[in-house]
């Protein structure tokens, strides 16, 4: 099973400031199929990148994925009011599949 | 719109059995793996299990196997959770996912499985 973890486990900003985000997995991705996904309060979650990099249908140009293997990285360009959530990252490349601990971006 | 609508979460007591129901709608469901996705009270996500497009592929979470069984009829659009020996540890928000691939493109608003005596 691949383990991912998510760092940091809370991150302070304001609005306007960039947010980086790491998923570091304890094994290589297969074919870095490496999700994440915006959850806020009372809500179901929403895809944002599938494949390490492509944005998923509607989402903003402000978020971006890079990365490849074990190391991840989503980025916050700008933060918007919205965008103050928690964010998991998933891999989909081998089952079982798993989620990290998730990474609660606040404001500052 | 795409839609997928949960069903049949509730109480039950510990060794328990429920059974899970997920409407879709406004997609071609015939061509998406589904999965069933958990959250725990306060908790993060945790992938339950997922099911190949024709059913014939079918993965678990090894915490589940052997108690819960996923399936689908493409005839009716519907996704289903069968879940028997049902432990305190199961309790959690039980959301059904769909994606073109292994990740979850779309989810439904999810069904909340309390098991306690």
């Amino acid at each position: 099973e691949i383990v991912l973890t998510q760092s940091p486990g809370t991150l302070s900003l304001s609005p306007g400031e960039r947010a980086t985000l790491s998923c570091r997995a304890s094994q290589s991705v297969s074919s870095n199929y490496l999700a994440w996904y915006q959850q806020k309060p009372g809500q179901a979650p929403r895809l944002l990148i599938y494949d390490a990099s492509s944005r998923a249908t509607g989402i903003p140009d402000r978020f971006s994925g890079s990365g490849s293997g074990t190391d991840f990285t989503l980025t916050i360009s700008r933060l918007e009011p919205e965008d103050f959530a928690v964010y998991y990252c998933q891999q989909c490349g081998s089952s079982p599949l798993t989620f990290g601990g998730g990474t609660k971006v606040e404001i500052k | 719109e795409v839609q997928l609508v949960e069903s049949g979460g509730g109480l039950v007591q510990p060794g328990g059995s429920l059974r899970l129901s997920c409407a879709a709608s406004g997609f071609t469901f015939s061509t998406y793996w589904m999965n069933w996705v958990r959250q725990a009270p306060g908790k993060g996500l945790e992938w339950v299990a997922n099911i190949e497009q024709d059913g014939s592929e079918k993965n678990y979470v090894d915490s589940v196997k052997g108690r819960f069984t996923i399936s689908r009829d493409n005839a009716k659009n519907s996704l289903y959770l069968q879940m028997n020996s049902l432990r305190a540890e199961d309790t959690a928000v039980y959301y059904c996912t769909g994606g073109s691939g292994w990740d979850s493109d779309y989810w439904g608003q999810g069904t909340l499985v309390t098991v306690s005596s």
